[in-house]
């Protein structure tokens, strides 16, 4: 069954720290990864995704991640966290085939970041 | 970029009554678009993916005849949810795809939070 962990269920760092947020996903091929952010009460913003080529992705807000295929993982990071940042940020996975009419994103169970100051 | 807008932000009402939902694609036509819905602290289930002109389709566990979905134009769907009562309380975020992208990536609405009294 296609599924996605995101094992780390809640984070803190400090400001100006480093971030590494865990995604594994389970899937028959590779398939579309995604990374939004969500801040309390609002919806979801899409901060970068992988279809193909060059595995390592930039994103908006200073954000990269890297699809390893050997390891199922597509793990987000930041250089320098800043207060901002803190938020909740789910992994997302979405068919090859996505122009289907009833593909849908699975996305994992979120893990929400907290930055000290 | 692709902005998805909600109506209401918020809402209450009292157990028994319904409540209508809108989601419009502002800057798009969106053929698909996708309800989902998000327990405190919990990750987006996704409810059912609704199609232009034809009947949603909901996924399993989601009653059809309490969600009442319509996407009655390229830029417009709507849930409503009939006879609410206090479990259907929950936060609400719809999304559309844009067929535009070559990915058809899905852009989030600010969600609804549903208060049922």
């Amino acid at each position: 069954a296609q599924s996605v962990t995101q094992p780390d269920i809640h984070i803190t760092v400090s400001e100006g720290a480093s971030l590494e947020l865990r995604c594994n996903y389970s899937y028959g091929a590779t398939p579309y990864l995604f990374w939004y952010v969500q801040s309390p009460g609002q919806g979801l913003q899409l901060l970068l995704k992988y279809f193909s080529g060059d595995t390592l992705v930039q994103g908006i807000k200073g954000f990269e991640a890297e699809f390893k295929r050997s390891q199922s993982s597509f793990n987000l990071r930041k250089p320098s966290v800043h207060w901002s940042d803190a938020a909740e940020y789910f992994c997302a996975v979405g068919p090859m085939n996505y122009g289907g009419a009833t593909n849908k994103l699975i996305f994992g169970t979120g893990t929400l970041l907290a930055v000290q100051p | 970029g692709a902005v998805v807008s909600q109506h209401p932000s918020w809402v209450i009402c009292k157990s028994g009554t319904s409540v209508k939902i809108e989601c419009r694609s502002l800057d798009f036509q969106a053929t698909t678009m996708f309800w989902y819905r998000q327990f405190p602290k919990q990750s987006l289930m996704l409810m059912a993916t609704s199609n232009e002109g034809s009947k949603a389709t909901y996924e399993q566990g989601v009653e059809k005849d309490k969600f009442l979905i319509n996407h009655a134009s390229l830029t417009l769907s709507t849930l409503t949810v009939t006879s609410a009562h206090p479990e259907d309380s929950s936060f609400y975020i719809c999304s559309a795809r844009d067929p535009r992208t070559p990915s058809y990536e899905q852009y989030f609405g600010p969600g609804t939070r549903l208060t049922v009294t």
